[in-house]
């Protein structure tokens, strides 16, 4: 059965570089891979996406393997601001949106 | 400039009971989209309007209904509430770009914290 499937949680200090890797072995062809990010209390807030390979901006980088079975999004040198939930989102193959369970991401001082 | 907004905040329905969400976008956004949030489940798609006057099912549809009023407003609604239907609802919107659904960057509005006893 296609998931989209992504660590439940991960631990980190501030200042370290965070990797979190979403796999989606049922992505639609010509889709984007894209990743939000979630505070209590919020609705969840668009950080990065991608079709392929590489993708960086101000927050995010984003890693895509030629496949496009899984992508990393990598956060640089993070902040305790930075604790927060972490979804990706892709289209599947029968054209579903299907969010992965998302990541809670926590930084310690 | 209040981009995606949701009422009410908070409801407490007993089972059985009947309720719509609101949900009103001001970015003139094409697609509309309804998502329950579950503890573990991460965030689930209910339903969807690709555009003024269609919508379709998402990924869990059932006991639920949908009307796309107009450009701006979609709402959602219980018909017979069920205790199963507790859960935190997220409108959002987004605009229709070139390629696939997954392409569109999607702007969620604060949720809807809903109990059904």
């Amino acid at each position: 059965l296609a998931k989209t499937t992504q660590p439940i949680s991960m631990d980190s200090y501030e200042g370290q570089e965070v990797n979190i890797t979403c796999s989606h072995n049922n992505i639609a062809t010509n889709d984007y891979i894209t990743w939000y990010q979630q505070f209590p209390s919020q609705g969840p807030r668009f950080i990065i996406q991608g079709y392929k390979t590489k993708v960086t901006n101000e927050v995010a980088s984003l890693f895509i393997p030629a496949d496009r079975k899984s992508s990393t999004l990598s956060l640089p040198r993070v902040s305790l601001s930075d604790t927060a939930v972490y979804y990706c989102l892709v289209a599947e193959q029968e054209g579903k949106l299907i969010f992965g369970q998302g990541t809670e991401l926590s930084v310690k001082p | 400039n209040a981009g995606v907004t949701q009422t009410p905040k908070f409801q407490v329905l007993k089972t059985g009971q009947s309720m719509t969400l609101q949900c009103a976008q001001d970015m003139n956004h094409n697609s509309m989209y309804w998502y329950r949030q579950d503890p573990g489940m991460g965030l689930r798609l209910i339903y969807y309007s690709a555009s003024e006057g269609t919508t379709d099912k998402g990924e869990v549809p059932n006991g639920y209904n949908v009307s796309r009023l107009n450009k701006r407003e979609f709402s959602l609604r219980l018909e017979s509430a069920a205790p199963s239907q507790t859960s935190v609802y997220f409108c959002a919107s987004s605009d229709r770009l070139a390629g696939g659904p997954g392409t569109d960057t999607q702007y969620f509005g604060p949720g809807t914290r809903l109990t059904v006893l």
